[in-house]
């Protein structure tokens, strides 16, 4: 099946700064990507939809100047937690749709687990 | 509200025994996915099924899809600890997630 890769896979930072967290598509093109938070033992919350060459779709609820998005290519997009805070430590995953045989299938990321101390 | 909901939440089974958890969605879709999440990990596409179809086999695994009661079922025959995980369903138009059913298999 497709792959999509995430970068960082871990990340530990100071609560003030800023944290970019990537998503490829590996041997695809994704014109759509999602980005996921998951707290501890709850389930995936999508966050937003990435468009590549469009702004993002945010979900309601979430501050799109917290969470800044960019989907610069068919195979990139990235999330930017900007000012992190504590609160702001979740699991971070990202997804990408493919068109398949059967339809339209969703591939995802191994995810991102940031701390913000 | 998501489109996607797992039923139960929580599964508790011994080993060698089958798994069944549900899904039901609210609108018209293409195809549905069942997925797998271990602790601390990304999700782990298992099988996806199609509006066309009424059921798939993959290995241990088994799906039924009622696009009538808009509802899908997973079941995991012979289940094995390595089972033991959070399972989810989600639909081509809508990416949102319910909250999973958690399955423990003990051994």
């Amino acid at each position: 099946g497709a792959v999509v890769s995430q970068h960082p896979s871990w990340v530990i930072c100071k609560s003030g700064t800023s944290v970019k967290i990537e998503c490829r598509s590996l041997d695809f093109q994704a014109t759509t990507m999602f980005w996921y938070r998951q707290f501890p033992k709850q389930s995936l919350m999508l966050m937003a939809t990435s468009n590549e060459g469009s702004k993002a779709t945010y979900e309601q609820g979430v501050e799109k100047d917290k969470f800044l998005i960019n989907h610069a290519s068919l195979t990139l997009s990235t999330l930017t937690v900007t000012s992190a805070h504590p609160e702001d430590s979740s699991f971070y995953i990202c997804s990408a749709t493919h068109p398949g045989l059967a339809g339209v299938e969703q591939f995802f990321g191994p995810g991102t687990r940031l701390t913000v101390l | 509200s998501q489109q996607g909901e797992e039923d139960p939440q929580a599964l508790s089974i011994q080993e060698g025994e089958n798994a069944t958890m549900n899904c039901s969605y609210k609108t018209s879709i293409n195809n549905l996915q069942w997925y797998r999440q271990n602790s601390g990990r990304g999700l782990v596409h298992l099988i996806l099924i199609r509006s066309n179809e009424r059921e798939k086999h993959s290995g241990r695994l088994r799906v039924t899809l009622d696009t009538s009661k808009k509802s899908s079922s997973l079941l995991i025959t012979a289940s094995r600890a390595a089972d033991t995980a959070s399972y989810f369903c989600a639909t081509d138009n809508d990416m949102r997630f319910g909250a999973g059913t958690r399955l423990t298999v003990k051994p």
